[in-house]
């Protein structure tokens, strides 16, 4: 069975700075993708970043890199330079072939920005 | 691209009513995806089609929710009789099955049972 944990229900950190959300997986599943979603206040789901099990270099967009340690089943979100607007809910999730592509969500991190 | 379409935005009824949910998946996309989230539980799969056929309906929490997707542009998620630890807010999300690939959401639907 697959399990995604994010122990951090709830971090804070001042505008302009660097910040890392965690997330754990467990899966025994060889070819699988690991994503990361922005919820706001508003409450849409925005995709933000994905990291391939195959892929060898640490995925980015723009403020967003996912460092991806594979021996540790990690793929912790970093987002560089804080904006009160990155203020929202953090989810990571998990996909595979295996399990016929469907994605499994961890519990959120809560980010707040402090200006 | 007008995105993962879900109708209503909001629904309050009351304890006992039918509830249906509906979605409109984005052009082209083959897999759609039911989501409830609640503070305590936080996101739950409900079901899961791929190419209209329903693959696994495991995480449907009992005999008085089904879902349906008649054709490849609309499933609905029907409640009935709806309780209130039903309410939540109910998310509907489509992707492509061709390889792992990111899931596009739609606004949701806030559900609330009185």
């Amino acid at each position: 069975a697959q399990k995604i944990t994010q122990t951090q229900p709830g971090m804070f950190v001042q505008e302009k700075e660097a910040v890392t959300l965690d997330c754990t997986y467990d899966t025994s599943d060889q070819s699988y993708g690991l994503f990361w979603y922005k919820q706001p206040s508003s409450g849409e789901m925005i995709f933000l970043i994905y990291q391939g099990s195959y892929d060898e270099q640490n995925a980015t967009e723009g403020r967003y890199s996912l460092n991806f340690q594979k021996a540790r089943k990690s793929a912790n979100l970093v987002i560089s330079a804080s904006q009160l607007g990155d203020s929202a809910m953090y989810f990571c999730a998990m996909s595979s072939m295996d399990s016929s592509y469907k994605l499994i969500f961890g519990s959120g991190t809560r980010l707040l920005v402090r200006p | 691209d007008a995105g993962v379409i879900q109708s209503p935005r909001h629904e309050v009824t009351e304890m006992g009513q039918e509830v249906t949910l509906r979605c409109k998946p984005i052009s082209g996309h083959n897999s759609l995806f039911w989501y409830r989230q609640t503070m305590m539980r936080g996101l739950e799969l409900l079901i899961y089609f791929n190419n209209n056929v329903p693959i696994d309906d495991s995480g449907m929490p009992e005999d008085r929710f089904s879902a349906k997707m008649p054709n490849a542009s609309f499933s609905t998620l029907k409640i009935q009789p709806s309780e209130p630890r039903d309410s939540a807010v109910y998310f509907c999300a489509s992707t492509t099955s061709d390889g792992i690939s990111k899931l596009f959401f739609g606004s949701g639907t806030q559900l609330s049972v009185l």
